[in-house]
């Protein structure tokens, strides 16, 4: 069946220094979502990405989308406190049994040190 | 607030006990999934609802079953508990069943001893 892993698992960062987390899905994807789990919270949806070679900005955080559908990234830019929390990405099958089933990586966990 | 809510918060069950979990989706979304997130680890896919039918569903036993209602709200049935089933079980709804965002409930907690 579908997987998806991402690295790393944790990510431990000083106030302003970057931070990249990476997706990577077993089989073609239809599209790929990002969420934000704050702890204690539930996944809260930051952006989605369609289209091969897809990249998007939201203020600091750049989503990339792999040219074959497989793997993404996400790049946040001068991390402030605010980042803390664990990003996941979710990855949509193209049909069959995957369809409507979002397959989530395990997550990193990204903890800021002022 | 997504407009997801779920019901309850927490709760403790004894194995071997059946339990039952509500969803109430946001308003104009027919879609409706369910997942089981264990503690320090992604949320897994049980199914999805689309227009009250069971649109797919993941690598789970059918003591895990579910409904969802003509107003689109939900009900996540897990019989036979055991110990493993503890974890946070997440509800999220979306309007269609691929490519759309899907906004979760705050999940409820349930701990099986």
């Amino acid at each position: 069946g579908q997987q998806v892993m991402q690295i790393p698992q944790y990510q431990h960062v000083q106030e302003g220094e970057d931070f990249t987390t990476y997706c990577n899905s077993s089989t073609t994807l239809s599209n790929i979502q990002w969420y934000k789990q704050r702890p204690g919270g539930h996944p809260v949806f930051l952006i989605q990405l369609v289209k091969s070679g897809e990249v998007k900005k939201q203020k600091r955080l750049t989503f990339q989308f792999g040219e074959a559908k497989k793997n993404s990234s996400l790049h946040i830019t001068a991390t402030q406190t605010t980042d803390v929390g664990t990003y996941f990405c979710a990855g949509q099958g193209a049909g069959g049994t995957s369809y409507g089933k979002l397959t989530f990586g395990q997550g990193t966990i990204l903890t800021v040190h002022p | 607030e997504t407009g997801v809510t779920q019901s309850p918060t927490h709760l403790i069950k004894t194995r071997g006990q059946q339990v039952t979990l509500r969803c109430s989706s946001q308003s104009g979304h027919n879609t409706v999934s369910w997942y089981q997130q264990a503690l320090g680890q992604g949320p897994q896919f049980i199914f999805q609802y689309y227009r009250e039918e069971e649109n797919g569903r993941g690598n789970f036993p059918p003591r895990f079953s579910g409904l969802q209602f003509p107003n689109y709200s939900s009900e996540l049935n897990v019989n036979a508990l055991e110990l493993d089933d503890s974890a946070l079980y997440l509800c999220a709804s979306s309007l269609g069943q691929v490519g759309t965002e899907a906004f979760f409930g705050q999940g409820t907690r349930l701990t099986v001893v």
